[in-house]
């Protein structure tokens, strides 16, 4: 079982520059979110969506962009990369946006942005 | 606004002890609590899920339990292992606050052989 599938595990940036996060899932999980993951800080929730063709904001969506046309893949979208956005970023989905649903995470992307 | 505190932020014992790991929270009104466990540039693993309801949950070597009129839970791992070596997260699920996840950041465990 592959699970939560993200691509790329490194990248370096330019400030300015965009780029496209991937996450696939293949357990036909209606919930899909990301977060990012910063020293002294707890996991923050940047997006996430409940279901194919709806997404919403989570506490620091700015700068970033998602869409969610299938509901396997719920890519991340950087509009112009800021240093502030050097971090982990992680995928997790659950079967169903029930509040008593287990996270399944993918194994992150490592983002530097210089 | 819900807090989530886990301490300590690490801890190394020697292979085979007993251990417990902390995490206290700052308002009551949860729905869950949930631990994780997170391998250095792996993601993040469910380990156990604590309905609010509940009172504990085991799986293999691990026991997690929930005392919510107090805000904590702890994590009881049994004849620890080096495999186990792994940082440890909590995160709540705030009843309020649009039913929010609130994380810790966690405690970093070396079970040294």
């Amino acid at each position: 079982n592959a699970g939560v599938t993200q691509t790329p595990k490194f990248q370096v940036l330019k400030t300015g520059q965009s780029m496209t996060l991937q996450c696939a899932q293949d357990m036909n999980h209606e919930y899909m979110s990301w977060y990012r993951q910063d020293p002294g800080m707890g996991l923050r929730l940047i997006h996430y969506s409940v279901g194919a063709g709806i997404t919403d904001q989570g506490e620091v969506p700015n700068g970033y962009n998602v869409s969610r046309s299938t509901t396997e893949d719920f890519p991340l979208r950087l509009l112009s990369a800021a240093p502030s956005q050097t971090s982990v970023y992680f995928c997790a989905s659950s079967k169903r946006s029930s509040t008593n649903e287990k996270l399944f995470f993918g194994s992150g992307t490592q983002l530097s942005v210089l | 606004k819900q807090e989530v505190t886990q301490i300590p932020a690490a801890l190394s014992v020697p292979e085979g002890e007993n251990l417990v790991l902390n995490c206290s929270f700052t308002d009551s009104a949860i729905y869950n609590l949930q631990w994780f466990r997170q391998d250095p540039g792996k993601g993040l693993t469910s380990l156990l899920l604590i309905q609010s309801s509940q009172r504990e949950q085991t799986s293999g070597r691990l026991n997690a339990s929930l005392d919510k009129s107090s805000g904590r839970s702890t994590l009881y791992i049994a004849a620890s292992q080096p495999g186990d070596s792994a940082t440890y997260l909590c995160a709540v699920r705030d009843a309020g606050n649009n039913r929010k996840l609130i994380w810790g950041l966690g405690t970093s465990l070396a079970v040294n052989p």
